[in-house]
């Protein structure tokens, strides 16, 4: 079935440095993949989304490039804040189905 | 407030207890998701629910666990004989009707189960 592996947190930063969390997806066809934020004691809120290959979804300084040669959907940022600590979730959607999610990675930045 | 409202945002049982738990979506939109987020993990899919239909039931447990979406009123997801393993935040999310259904999904701030 489908699925969504992303790296494994907590990712530890200090304040203005780069950010990757790395996700790469296994599904039939061709689906839509989303990274969902969820700040502590909050729901998940949609950061941003890619529909086809080599779209790239932007939101609040964060970014990340479907890549179906390589499966890959990794979410980047140039400079984190400490207001960025949140835990991050991969998820794809395929034929109309539910979203199937990465289990998170927790990002910790500190000043 | 226009998104999806869930409540009680948290709920203590003892065990062999009932929990309901109660979610309204965006207004407008016919499609209802839960799902189930267990401590330091992802969320896992339980129900998909259209208005008086349950579409898709696979992350479901079989047995004390029941989910529905009434024509009238809010989607409930029902856990009868509650134990300590159902502890968990729930997450309801909705979307809209399929045709205009991009695969995104709006999240409630989720209910926490606590079983005792």
């Amino acid at each position: 079935g489908d699925s969504v592996t992303q790296m494994e947190g907590p990712v530890t930063l200090s304040e203005e440095a780069f950010l990757t969390i790395n996700c790469t997806y296994t599904a039939t066809g061709y689906p839509s993949l989303f990274w969902y934020v969820q700040y502590p004691g909050e729901g998940l809120q949609l950061l941003l989304k890619a529909t086809k290959a080599d779209d790239k979804g932007s939101n609040k300084g964060f970014e990340a490039t479907y890549r179906k040669e390589t499966t890959s959907f990794h979410l980047e940022k140039g400079s984190v804040q400490v207001s960025d600590s949140a835990v991050y979730f991969c998820a794809l959607s395929a034929r109309n189905t539910p979203l199937v999610f990465g289990k998170g990675t927790r990002l910790s930045v500190i000043a | 407030n226009a998104g999806v409202m869930q409540n009680p945002r948290h709920l203590v049982r003892r065990r062999g207890q009932e929990a309901r738990l109660r979610c309204s979506p965006v207004k407008g939109h016919s499609h209802v998701y839960w799902y189930r987020q267990l401590p330091e993990e992802g969320l896992k899919f339980m129900v998909y629910l259209q208005k008086e239909n349950i579409i898709d039931e696979s992350g479901m447990p079989k047995e004390r666990f029941s989910a529905e979406f009434p024509k009238e009123g809010p989607s409930i997801l029902r856990i009868q004989q509650v134990v300590r393993g159902d502890s968990a935040a729930y997450f309801c999310a909705s979307s809209p009707g399929t045709g205009a259904n991009t695969g995104e999904l709006f999240f409630g701030e989720g209910s926490r189960l606590t079983v005792l």
